[in-house]
C-alpha cells in the first residue's frame, strides 16, 4: 500500500527566507511523487514531479524537491519565499500500475510573513 | 487549449436529495478520475473511468457513482445526500499515464 505524511499542518517564514515542506512517503513499489498547490478557492496546479528518472527534480515558481529513497523523503523547498507562495501545498504518491490513483497527503499551509 | 471544466462551480442541496457533477476532460485525454476534498484535508480518490471503463474505485458508499461518456467526459451522482458530503469535488483528467491535470473543482453545499 502507498501512503505519505506530510510532517508539519502549518509552516510560518518570513519573505526572502528559505522554505522546507517535508514529505515522507511510503509505497511497495518504485513510486511517483509529485507537489501541488492549492489556493484559496481554487484548483490544483502541478509544482513538480519525480517518475524515477533525476532524484533532484525542479519545478516551477523556483521549487524544487529532492527524491531520498534512503529516507523515504520527499521534500519541498524554494530558496527565497515570496508573498504569492502562501498557499497549501500537498504531497502526493502514485504508481505506474492499475488504477494510478493519486494519495494525497493531508497538506501543509504555508504563510508568508511581510 | 481548454483545461479541465467542471459544472456546476457551486451547489447547494438539502439532505437526502441527489446531486450530479459533471467534468470534461482535456481533448485527447480518455482518462477521469474524481476526488472529494472536505474542508481541512486532503482530497480522497474516488473513481476512475479510462476509456468508458471504471478503472478503480475507493472507499465510498454506494451512493457515490459515476460514467463516463464516449467523448470521454465523466459525471459524478451522489444520491441520499448527508451532511457530511459537502465538499469540493475535484476532477482530474489524463492520457492514461500518472499525470493527472485537475478542474477548478464544484463546491458542493448540503443543508
Amino acid at each position: 500500500a502507498q501512503s505519505v505524511t506530510q510532517l508539519d499542518s502549518h509552516v510560518s517564514v518570513s519573505e526572502g527566507t528559505p522554505v522546507l515542506l517535508r514529505c515522507n512517503y511510503s509505497s511497495s513499489y518504485s513510486p511517483s511523487l509529485f507537489w501541488y498547490v492549492q489556493h484559496p478557492n481554487k484548483g490544483l496546479q502541478l509544482l513538480l514531479k519525480y517518475t524515477s528518472a533525476a532524484t533532484l527534480v525542479k519545478g516551477i515558481n523556483g521549487f524544487e524537491a529532492e527524491f531520498k529513497k534512503s529516507e523515504t523523503s520527499f521534500h519541498l523547498t524554494k530558496p527565497s519565499a515570496h508573498m504569492s507562495d502562501a498557499a497549501e501545498y500537498f504531497c502526493v504518491v502514485s504508481i505506474a500500475s492499475g488504477t494510478y490513483k493519486y494519495i494525497f497527503g493531508t497538506g501543509t499551509r504555508l504563510k508568508v510573513l511581510a | 487549449d481548454a483545461g479541465v471544466t467542471q459544472s456546476p462551480t457551486h451547489l447547494i442541496k438539502t439532505r437526502g436529495q441527489h446531486v450530479t457533477l459533471r467534468c470534461s476532460p482535456i481533448s485527447g485525454h480518455k482518462s477521469v478520475s474524481w476526488y472529494q476534498q472536505v474542508l481541512g484535508q486532503g482530497p480522497q480518490f474516488i473513481f476512475q473511468y479510462y476509456e468508458k471503463e471504471e478503472r478503480g474505485r475507493g472507499n465510498f458508499p454506494d451512493r457515490f457513482s459515476a460514467r463516463q461518456f464516449p467523448n470521454y467526459s465523466s459525471e459524478l451522482n451522489v444520491n441520499a445526500l448527508l451532511l457530511g458530503d459537502s465538499a469540493l469535488y475535484l476532477c482530474a483528467s489524463s492520457s492514461g499515464t500518472l499525470e493527472q491535470f485537475f478542474g477548478p473543482g464544484t463546491r458542493l453545499t448540503v443543508l
